[in-house]
């Protein structure tokens, strides 16, 4: 089993849609969790943070549910600018600490 | 502009030549990563130094490769005897706390 695993997609949907992206990871012990967006082309960049309880930054919402390993994002009216990859990252754990593990990344295509 | 730079954005080389990449992190930053990226793939992680120790490998990084941060701040990321299974995005990324800020990439092809 990989270390972080995420449906790669794509996701093809309209202007104003909901989406909703999921992701599981492997090893319990894992501290931080982090959503990344990445552009075609360009490099990744920090989204959002993910925390036990949940949390919202607009239009963006994260959750974590650490019994069943599984990390996600909710994308709420979504628009043509949120095209992107978007890559789920945990920290790493055990001697581990320093790295942070990125999952292959969710296509997302928002159309007109 | 005060964000990570990665140089030469683009090299192109013979299969058994050495190349070097460097990265400029954001200069309050400590923690310094080299992330390797591929189409399709997310980054996989490489190494990660804070300050001037190299405090962790991954098992991709084998012999011919080798990192360096000799005064906590710029690093290089040499690849000796370059193999075709080498292409790739090569990201340098550095940090205070968790949250990683990525320089631009420097694009490897091995002919």
């Amino acid at each position: 089993r990989k270390e972080v695993e995420q449906d790669p997609g794509p996701f093809n949907v309209p202007e104003g849609a909901t989406v909703a992206f999921n992701c599981t990871y492997s090893n319990s012990a894992s501290q931080s969790f982090f959503w990344y967006r990445q552009d075609c082309r360009k490099e990744p960049k920090l989204l959002m943070s993910v925390y036990s309880s949940g949390n919202e930054d607009g239009r963006f919402t994260a959750q974590l549910n650490r019994a069943s390993q599984y990390i996600s994002l909710l994308i709420r009216d979504s628009k043509l600018s949120d095209s992107a990859t978007y890559l789920c990252v945990v920290k790493g754990y055990g001697g581990s600490q320093g790295n942070l593990i990125f999952g292959k990344g969710t296509k997302l295509s928002v159309k007109p | 502009d005060t964000g990570v730079s990665q140089n030469p954005r683009h090299k192109i080389t013979k299969r058994g030549q050495n190349v070097t990449f460097r990265c400029d992190p954001i200069s309050e930053h400590n923690r310094l990563y080299w992330y390797r990226q591929t189409l399709g793939q997310g980054p996989e992680f490489l190494t990660y130094f804070q300050n001037e120790a190299q405090l962790e490998k991954s098992r991709l990084l084998s012999d011919r490769f080798s990192a360096e941060r000799p005064k906590g701040s710029f690093s290089t990321l040499e690849i000796q005897r370059t193999e075709q299974g080498d292409s790739a995005m090569y990201l340098c990324a550095s940090s205070w706390t968790v949250d990683l800020f990525f320089g631009e990439g420097s694009r490897l092809t091995v002919l």
